[in-house]
């Protein structure tokens, strides 16, 4: 079974903190997400990577950073924490097969409440 | 860009009844479709995906989804309902040459005894 690991299922941090999130998928996979997840505003991709050192913002990066320094691990990064980054952060992999469209497998999410 | 819509933030159905979630997706090129399903404190998981070949497409728990084209439709049903079925539940949409799933804001399901 393909399994994503997150670093924490629940974190409390102060504003201003830096805060890393992490997560790490054990089947090989090319491309890693970060989604933040909100009541009534579904999952927002933040940042994906296809490849180790490479990433692209998705469509909330702001207030984000990431690092992928090996296949398997994929690092959010919040600069300076604020209030509004409280939420659940969800991370999930993805094979890239040729000729196909493959699902996504989520981690169990980080619960992050900036205080 | 593709945009997907789920119909109903809340659904209420009581056990034994039938489940009928909605999802439309925006494109004139068809997309590769799932839906995933969350319970409480959990990652997503996938129920079942489309992407080419017969359009009715049987996943996990029970759960089908039918794709039509002439309505850009994907709904998700289950012809009788369980109290375990109680989640959150997505419909996304992967459209050929992106790299990005678009979801749907998803559809909380209550079964009631």
């Amino acid at each position: 079974d393909v399994k994503v690991t997150q670093s924490s299922r629940y974190l409390v941090k102060r504003t201003g903190e830096k805060v890393f999130l992490e997560c790490v998928q054990d089947m090989d996979h090319e491309n890693m997400f970060w989604y933040r997840q909100d009541p009534g505003l579904g999952l927002r991709l933040i940042y994906f990577s296809y490849d180790v050192k490479m990433k692209e913002k998705g469509d909330i990066p702001e207030g984000y950073s990431v690092s992928r320094e090996k296949k398997e691990r994929f690092s959010l990064i919040l600069e300076s924490a604020s209030t509004n980054q409280t939420s659940m952060y969800l991370c999930a992999s993805r094979p890239l097969r040729a000729g196909g469209y493959n699902e996504q497998f989520f981690g169990p999410g980080t619960r992050l409440t900036v205080l | 860009a593709q945009s997907v819509t789920q119909l109903g933030s809340h659904v209420s159905v009581s056990e034994g009844a039938l489940v009928l979630l909605r999802c439309n997706y925006s494109s004139s090129v068809p997309p590769y479709l799932f839906w995933y399903v969350q319970y409480p404190n959990q990652g997503l998981q996938l129920l079942l995906k489309y992407t080419t070949g017969a359009t009715l497409v049987k996943g996990i728990n029970g759960f089908e989804a039918e794709f039509k084209k002439s309505e850009t439709s994907f709904h998700l049903t289950k012809p009788s309902a369980h109290m375990s079925d109680a989640a959150e539940y997505f419909c996304a949409a992967f459209q050929g040459g992106s790299e990005k799933l678009v979801f749907g804001k998803g559809t909380k399901l209550t079964v009631n005894p």
